[in-house]
């Protein structure tokens, strides 16, 4: 169980361009859903967290209107990057928080999409 | 002084040895300890879960937990190549938000 499909997990596209990332639990609800990023060799960034049904609250440094979070649903999260330069070129990884809270405090992770911006 | 602090490496041992991984970190609210392994270009997949204080044991991992000195552990037996991998810590105190360690680069060679 504690299944997270994220989607897609590699995408190129052109700057200027906007992308959109889904992430799933597949088998859980998740009332909590966080986006990181991470590039190579280094430990994962917290980028939001985002509540289903109301606006995600963004770490320090990261521009909202610029990575668009939308959690509708107790099982769907996305995250839009807009208007893509390569300077976003990263690995976005999402993960999701079991509904319930105490033994279901921990997060169960995406796979991953590796964003490549032209 | 970061919450959580762990060794980034990295570790190379033989195939069969006991890898022993650590972290340490500053706040003594933290109740839930997890670790992560993570392959390269793949999100962490989540190894072990304790609650407080104690031991777990799962098939060759243990993960242990000392909350009176602010240190976990994760330890694997008869290491694996397939284990190559790199290894995260992350705590929480209500599960509202998490912290994670840098990683701890693991190569097993056979």
């Amino acid at each position: 169980g504690a299944v997270v499909s994220q989607h897609p997990s590699r995408v190129i596209c052109k700057s200027g361009t906007s992308v959109k990332i889904e992430c799933r639990s597949l088998d859980f609800q998740a009332t909590t859903m966080f986006w990181y990023r991470q590039f190579p060799k280094q430990s994962l960034m917290l980028m939001a967290t985002s509540n289903e049904g109301s606006k995600a609250t963004y770490e320090q440094g990261v521009e909202k209107d610029k990575f668009l979070i939308n959690h509708a649903s107790l099982t769907l999260s996305t995250l839009t990057v807009t208007s893509a330069h390569p300077e976003d070129s990263s690995f976005y990884i999402c993960s999701a928080r079991p509904q319930g809270g105490g033994s279901k405090n921990i997060q169960y992770f995406g796979a991953g999409t590796r964003l490549s911006v032209l | 002084q970061k919450e959580v602090e762990q060794d980034p490496g990295p570790l190379s041992v033989p195939e069969g040895a006991i890898v022993s991984l650590n972290c340490t970190y500053s706040n003594s609210a933290f109740q839930y300890f997890m670790w992560y392994r993570q392959y390269s270009r793949k999100g962490p997949e989540l190894l072990m879960y304790t609650y407080s204080s104690g031991n777990k044991e799962d098939g060759r991992f243990t993960a242990q937990v000392d909350k009176s000195s602010k240190y976990i552990s994760l330890f694997i037996r008869d290491s694996q190549p397939s284990d190559s991998a790199t290894y995260l810590c992350a705590m929480s105190q209500s599960g509202n938000q998490f912290y994670f360690g840098t990683g701890t680069s693991l190569t097993v060679i056979p």
